[in-house]
């Protein structure tokens, strides 16, 4: 069965440094999305991404965040300069036509330690 | 501000009994509602979906769903020890559908 998949597992960083976090959709996805859940609290929606530009984002996803598509495959999420509050489990997920009644397949998730 | 709450629990039932998970939404704009499953440090899981007022039934698990009140639950029949869990209610925006809203979840023991 088709699966979205993410790497690494697990990243640790300094404070101020810059993370890629990489995602491989399920292959006839379209639509991709980024949350994170930071330990003991809700999933959290960061972005969507569809046709190569960002259809949605919240607040929480300001200017040191940003995604990409580079390839047919790929799509990562990088934030340019971590803070602590960083620190999170951060999924990727997908969804082949989008909209209110699309199930979304998340990733195993990649857990981010900035100290 | 758009929210799905949820009674955080911890909820515990014996083996073998039924589970009801609760979760109300406030976006009365969201037409499908999700349930997933997510174990301690794993991704969530989703266990079923449900759309139309109503119940929707799929094995041991039964969706219900009534949109005038904003209501969602999940009922598991003959609960078993690997049922033990969180278990997240998902709302998308009522517009686009692009984000979810999740609540924080409930959890689950299911004791043998």
């Amino acid at each position: 069965e088709p699966e979205v998949t993410q790497t690494p597992s697990h990243q640790v960083t300094q404070m101020g440094q810059e993370v890629i976090l990489r995602c491989v959709p399920i292959s006839n996805h379209l639509y991709f999305y980024w949350y994170r859940q930071i330990l003991g609290q809700k999933v959290e929606f960061l972005v969507s991404f569809y046709n190569n530009e960002i259809s949605e984002k919240s607040e929480i996803f300001d200017d040191q965040f940003s995604v990409e598509r580079p390839d047919g495959s790929n799509f990562t999420l990088k934030i340019r300069s971590t803070k602590l509050e960083d620190s999170a489990m951060y999924f990727c997920a997908s969804t082949s036509l989008g909209g209110p009644q699309e199930t979304q397949y998340f990733g195993p998730g990649t857990r981010l330690l900035v100290l | 501000q758009k929210e799905v709450e949820q009674n955080s629990g911890p909820l515990s039932v014996p083996e073998g009994a039924i589970a009801s998970l609760n979760c109300t939404y406030s976006d009365r704009g969201s037409q499908s509602f999700f349930w997933y499953r997510q174990y301690s440090g794993k991704s969530p899981e989703l266990i079923m979906f449900i759309y139309s007022n109503g119940d929707k039934e799929d094995g041991r698990f039964t969706a219900q769903l009534n949109k005038a009140s904003q209501y969602v639950s999940l009922l598991i029949r003959d609960s078993q020890p690997s049922d033990s869990a969180t278990y997240l209610c998902a709302a998308p925006e009522g517009n686009t559908g692009n984000q979810f809203y999740f609540g924080t979840g409930t959890s689950l023991t299911v004791i043998p």
